[in-house]
């Protein structure tokens, strides 16, 4: 246990659905990473917050996704109007170096 | 731009004996570099990192790797498999003037009792 938590662990979900995901990472850590991963392969990163500012996004984060840390803790991604090419498991570190364990993504 | 190339997809040993997996960087500038160990329905861990100290960097749980500029490279050792080392290994770079962390496709290691 890395003390980074997400929540839920998995989500199925029917495609055209909203899905949101929380992470709550190590309490002192103001840094706060989301990646996402598909079978066989390496992490992508998506975004990055300091306290809660979102310095940094990826292109793979099209409009659909959003992310909020709104008090500088706890950080939620939403994904709207889901497709299957968003199956994944979405993960999220904290100061770069502690993953939570994830959460799968099962778009039918 | 940079980027992370593991060489290979799949390695098998046998318990007790050597572990090479092997890392090949592109960078401009002198790169942050690290391991990452990820094991069956578990989260990833941090192994080791090289920030431009030391070339060769010890981890945890015996891994050590060594950063070898001429050569590119940041393979990860280790002298002795055990069985609980069978896991998937991530090289990552860190790209400078970014947040961004980049991933290589990873190595899944097998042990052979």
């Amino acid at each position: 246990d890395t003390g980074v938590s997400q929540d839920p662990r998995h989500k199925i979900t029917k495609r055209g659905q909203n899905v949101t995901f929380r992470c709550d990472p190590i309490s002192e850590h103001n840094r706060l990473y989301w990646y996402r991963q598909t079978l066989g392969q390496g992490p992508e990163f998506l975004t990055y917050f300091q306290n809660e500012a979102q310095l940094e996004k990826s292109r793979l984060l099209s409009d659909r996704f959003s992310a909020e840390r709104p008090k500088g803790s706890f950080s939620t991604l939403e994904i709207q109007r889901t497709e299957q090419g968003d199956s994944a498991m979405y993960l999220c570190a904290s100061s770069a170096t502690y993953f939570g364990p994830g959460t799968r993504l099962t778009v039918l | 731009a940079q980027s992370v190339t593991q060489l290979d997809s799949h390695v098998s040993v046998s318990e007790g004996t050597p572990v090479l997996l092997r890392c090949n960087y592109s960078s401009s500038y002198s790169p942050s570099l690290f391991w990452y160990v990820q094991h069956p329905n578990k989260g990833l861990q941090l192994l080791l990192k090289y920030t431009s100290a030391a070339t060769l960097v010890k981890g945890i749980n015996g891994f050590e790797a060594e950063f070898k500029k001429s050569e590119t490279s940041f393979h990860l050792t280790k002298p002795s498999a055990h069985m609980s080392d069978a896991a998937e290994y991530f090289c990552v770079v860190s790209v400078r003037g970014t947040y961004k962390y980049i991933f290589g496709t990873g190595t899944r290691l097998k042990v052979l009792a």
